[in-house]
């Protein structure tokens, strides 16, 4: 099946830096990685994906590429904010009936520091 | 409109008892997923329901996990006989076809 690593565990950054986390997936297969944050006590909120088709997507701050041939993919947070400060989870799954289907990360305790 | 909605938000159990944890998907959702999330883990895929097919089991961790999805609408996740390495937090999760994943906010468990 489907392994999903991701790094770094934990990750701390000074607002207005930038933050960098990356996943690596083990099935070629796979074709929809999202990403999700996921605050104390509260439920994974989904941020940004991407399928294999593009090789990277932005939505404001938050920016996620993929390299298929190398089968990784990173998340990108730039000019970080306290309120970005969560635990953040990427995922992948083989899209088409089993889209939800997703295998996660271990994910990484981002602390924004004002 | 409501988002998926779970209960109980909490569950106490002793060890050996059986629960029942229920998730309302959102409306016209046909697609429902149960995962399950250890105390500082990620996120473990449990089993999943589209439509009227047969379902996705292939997560469940033994024979003491089942789950049933009625008029392809409210779903019902049963341990049986609860250990300890069952507790956890239960997140059901619902998407329209081939679209993101919406989250509950999940139940609780714990057992004693």
């Amino acid at each position: 099946g489907e392994n999903v690593e991701q790094h770094p565990s934990t990750l701390s950054v000074q607002e207005g830096d930038s933050a960098v986390i990356k996943c690596t997936y083990s099935d070629s297969a796979s074709n929809y990685f999202p990403w999700y944050k996921q605050e104390l006590g509260k439920r994974p909120q989904l941020i940004i994906d991407i399928r294999s088709n593009v090789g990277e997507k932005k939505d404001q701050r938050i920016a996620v590429t993929l390299n298929k041939t190398a089968k990784h993919f990173s998340l990108h947070i730039t000019e970080t904010q306290p309120e970005d400060s969560a635990v953040y989870f990427c995922a992948a799954s083989g899209g088409g009936t089993s889209y939800g289907k997703l295998t996660f990360g271990q994910g990484t305790i981002l602390t924004v520091h004002p | 409109g409501a988002g998926v909605s779970q209960s109980p938000s909490n569950k106490v159990t002793e060890k050996g008892k059986d629960v029942e944890l229920r998730c309302d998907p959102i409306s016209g959702h046909t697609a429902l997923y149960w995962y399950r999330q250890s105390l500082g883990q990620g996120l473990e895929f449990l089993i999943y329901f589209q439509g009227n097919s047969a379902p996705d089991k292939s997560g469940l961790p033994s024979d003491r996990f089942s789950a049933e999805r009625t008029g392809g609408s409210v779903s019902t996740l049963t341990i049986q006989r609860t250990q300890q390495e069952d507790s956890a937090v239960y997140l059901c999760a619902s998407s329209l076809g081939a679209s993101p994943l919406h989250f509950g906010n999940g139940t609780r468990l714990t057992v004693t």
